[in-house]
């Protein structure tokens, strides 16, 4: 029973690259996020989705894009690296799209990216 | 705009103190408030809290819910060093058909031996 699998868990990369943060879960989870955690900043919401083909923005979409063409999968791109964008990236699911309203989030082990 | 805000934003203590940590919020549609826990990676759920009054209780931790004054308190007692990690608060802000959890900053325990 994976859960919430990301991967890399530690990035590098230089200020203009793109890259691709990957979320995968197990659970037929109908709602994926994507938080990032900075210190003293708490967690912020990026991007979320509600299901297959569905995605809505967050608090702090700026610099990010994502898709979601599985139930399985929710990819976060980067498409020009900024040093703002140094922190720690988690994604997280729930059964269904108002499931958290009982369950909460599960979250993945995240992903610590440093833009140089 | 919706807040929610956890105090202290670091405590240190020492094993077998009682600590209380704090989480007031400021939402548009309350639904329910949660507190993680979260050691070196991910975030562990605590409890949920939708009732005013009502408490949770897991072993050493407790948490009660005041919708009125709209805050929330996790208390820790007996720590341990175990218990070192930093505490989320968040809250369910949840209307029509949207919603999402809005967290606070998180207070940070740590437990000297």
């Amino acid at each position: 029973n994976a859960g919430v699998t990301q991967t890399p868990k530690f990035q590098v990369l230089k200020t203009g690259q793109s890259m691709t943060l990957q979320c995968a879960q197990d659970m037929n989870h109908e709602y994926m996020s994507w938080y990032r955690q900075d210190p003293g900043m708490g967690l912020r919401l990026i991007h979320y989705s509600v299901g297959a083909g569905i995605t809505d923005q967050g608090e702090v979409p700026n610099g990010y894009n994502v898709s979601r063409s599985t139930t399985e999968d929710f990819p976060l791109r980067l498409l020009s690296a900024a040093p703002s964008q140094t922190s720690v990236y988690f994604c997280a699911s729930s059964p269904t799209r108002t499931g958290f309203l009982n369950y909460g989030y599960t979250f993945g082990s995240g992903t610590r990216l440093t833009v140089v | 705009e919706d807040k929610v805000v956890q105090s202290p934003l670091s405590l240190v203590v020492h094993e077998g103190d009682t600590v209380t940590l704090n989480c007031s919020y400021e939402v548009t549609n309350f639904r329910s408030l949660l507190w993680y826990k979260q050691e070196k990676k991910a975030p562990t759920f605590l409890f949920m809290l939708t009732s005013s009054g009502i408490e949770k209780k897991s072993g050493r931790l407790s948490s009660i819910l005041d919708k009125k004054e709209l805050f929330s308190i996790l208390n820790i007692t007996a720590t341990q060093t175990g218990d070192s990690a930093i505490y989320l608060c968040a809250v369910v802000n949840y209307g029509g058909s949207q919603g999402n959890l809005i967290f606070g900053k998180g207070t940070k325990l740590s437990v000297k031996p």
